[in-house]
């Protein structure tokens, strides 16, 4: 059974503090992503990448930054949460390839909360 | 730039009736992937249908299946017999054939009552 795990469901941080979330999947996939879920604005791409050590913003990257040390693992980092921040957060990883390996697994999703 | 859009914030039915989501695109592309996510209240997304641009047949997966309108960029899901379990957020998304990324249309929440 396919799996991406998050390490934490819910978490409750102080603003300036430094932030990690880890995601792992088992799943040799090449592609990882993070997300942001907020209400009535979908799923908004923070970054991805492709391959260890390699990085590519997405849509609302300022703030955040990722590490992909391991193939297996993607990290995000908050560098200074803000209230801002407090959001659902979601990873995903998916093959390299087209056809029918397009499909993205997910997480199960980080709430983090900002306070 | 590719963009989604699901035009219905929220829907509800009964129990056993069928229901229809609305999902459009907008692309350059000639080749490229159509997905509707299930996001149920334990968050967990799930991959309901996905459909190839190439292929003129619509999906089907058991009680879901797809109206693909290629022309007027389109893909709609319908649900048949729906059941409380369907109850959820519903997003439609799309992937070109020329980058990773999925572009994620706003979502639809729909809500089966018994």
């Amino acid at each position: 059974d396919v799996k991406v795990t998050q390490s934490s469901r819910y978490l409750v941080k102080r603003t300036g503090e430094k932030v990690f979330l880890e995601c792992v999947q088992d799943m040799d996939h090449e592609n990882m992503f993070w997300y942001r879920q907020d209400p009535g604005l979908g799923l908004r791409l923070i970054y991805f990448s492709y391959d260890v050590k390699m990085k590519e913003k997405g849509d609302i990257p300022e703030g955040y930054s990722v590490s992909r040390e391991k193939k297996e693992r993607f990290s995000l980092i908050l560098e200074s949460a803000s209230t801002n921040q407090t959001s659902m957060y979601l990873c995903a990883s998916s093959l390299i390839g087209g056809g029918e390996n397009t499909e993205a697994f997910f997480g199960q999703g980080t709430r983090l909360t900002v306070v | 730039a590719q963009t989604v859009t699901q035009s219905q914030p929220e829907m509800s039915v009964q129990e056993a009736e069928t229901v229809t989501l609305s999902c459009t695109y907008d692309t350059s592309e000639s080749n490229y992937y159509l997905f509707w996510y299930k996001q149920p209240p334990s968050r967990q997304m799930i991959l309901v249908i996905r459909q190839e641009a190439y292929k003129q047949q619509n999906a089907t997966e058991n009680r879901f299946s797809v109206n693909f309108q290629k022309a007027a960029k389109s893909f709609s899901l319908k649900i048949s017999d729906s059941q409380l379990g369907d109850t959820a957020m519903y997003f439609c998304a799309f992937r070109g054939d020329s980058n990773y990324q999925l572009i994620w249309g706003a979502g639809t929440k729909l809500i089966i009552k018994p």
